[in-house]
This record gives C-alpha cells, structure tokens and sequence, in this order.
C-alpha cells in the first residue's frame, strides 16, 4: 500500500524558512519522480517543484525559483522541500506527490504552511 | 507554460444528471511519442485530490465507471454519466505534456442543485 506523509509545516513569520518533508512507503522510491504541488486557501492547485529519480532533472516554478530548494534522501525515502525568504503568498497546503507518466498518482494528505507575522 | 482553461468555475446538477467539465489548452497536448498526457483530479472537501483519468481516458483503478474522459489536442472533457452525492468536489485538470512547467486549470465545482 503506498503512503505518503508530509511533515514540517507550521506558522513562520514573513522572511522566515521552513523544511518540508515527505515520507514515502509502499513503492521504490529512488526509481520515482517526485513533486511537491501546493494550494492556497480557497484557491487551486500550483505545480511548485519536481525531483528525478536520483536527484536530477531538478524543476521549480518561477514563483519560488531561487527561494525553494526540493532534494531527496534515497536511503531514507524521503522528500524534501527547503523554503527560504518565505512570504503570505506561500501561505498554501503543501503537497507531495509522485510523477509517474507524467500525472500526479500517488499525493499525500498535505502539509499546512502559513507565513504571518 | 501552458495555461489550461477549465469551464464552468461551477456546475449545478440535479442528483442522476449528467455532468460535462470542459479544459481547453493554449497548446496542443499531443507528445511526439503518440501520447496525450491529461489527467483529470477530483478534490472533496477537506480531502486530498486524487486522480480520476489519465492520458485523456484511461481510468483509474477504483472510479466508478460513471466518469469517462474524452477530447484531443487542445480540447478535452471530463463526463460524469449520473452525478452523486459523493460527487460533490472540485475537479482539476492538468498537463503532463509540456515539461517542466506542468500545469493545472483552475478548477470546476460541482454541486447539487
């Protein structure tokens, strides 16, 4: 059965940095793409951030190009997401999921991120 | 990136009716390789999304048989034959196609009238 959980989330104050992570069971991870994708409250859904199977190719959006780093742990079948120069408007569920076939397959049940002072 | 263009923003239906979701793309989604990589995600309140249809048709293990997806190049629907209560949720789109910026439309809300 696969599983992903995210962790890491919380409330940060405006220029702030949070780490994500994503705990992976149920399939082989290091043979797996994997994305980060995240949803504003009451808004949709934002590709963020994908990570190939050993680390490269490596993706980010322009919105957080620069600010957010994804890696990965292989051996710990973990996911990463290193969030820097955080704003309000990455105020958004954070969710991971894996990028099979080029489709979103497999999410997590998301991570809460808020930036307020 | 490619911008997928989802209508309507929502959808009143009456309990066994059914429904059409339309996403239009601003390119065509037709890979070199013969493949037409959309999906099509359903997001209840509170939950998760999970995925419904990909490369425009084939379902996932677990839909019902009521939702079918259908379309090519730029213009594709998601059809719910009779809509459930269960149904209720918002429905996504989204672009495998054109790497790396894949990309999602905004989002249909399906309700019950």
């Amino acid at each position: 059965q696969v599983k992903l959980v995210e962790s890491g989330g919380g409330l940060v104050k405006p220029g702030g940095s949070l780490r994500l992570s994503c705990a992976v069971s149920g399939l082989t991870f290091s043979e797996e793409y994997m994305s980060w994708i995240r949803q504003a409250p009451g808004k949709g859904l934002e590709f963020i951030s994908y990570i190939g199977d050993s680390g490269s190719p490596i993706y980010h959006a322009d919105s957080v190009k620069g600010r957010f780093t994804i890696s990965r742990d292989n051996a710990k079948n973990s996911l990463y997401l290193q969030m820097n120069s955080l704003t309000a408007e990455d105020t958004a569920v954070y969710y991971c999921a894996r990028l099979a076939d080029s489709s979103c397959d497999y999410w997590g049940q998301g991570t809460l991120v808020t930036v307020s002072s | 990136d490619v911008v997928l263009t989802q209508s309507p923003l929502s959808l009143p239906v009456t309990l066994g009716q059914p429904a059409s979701i339309s996403c239009r793309s601003s390119q065509s989604l037709a890979h070199h390789t013969g493949n037409t990589y959309l999906s099509w995600f359903q997001q209840r309140p509170g939950q998760s999304p999970r995925r419904l249809i990909y490369k425009v048709s084939k379902r996932d293990s677990g839909v019902p048989d009521r939702f079918s997806g259908s379309g090519s190049g730029t213009d594709f629907t998601l059809k719910i034959n009779r809509v459930e209560a269960e149904d209720v949720a918002v429905y996504y789109c989204m672009q495998g196609t054109h790497w790396p910026g894949l990309t999602f439309g905004g989002g249909t809300k399906v309700e019950i009238k």
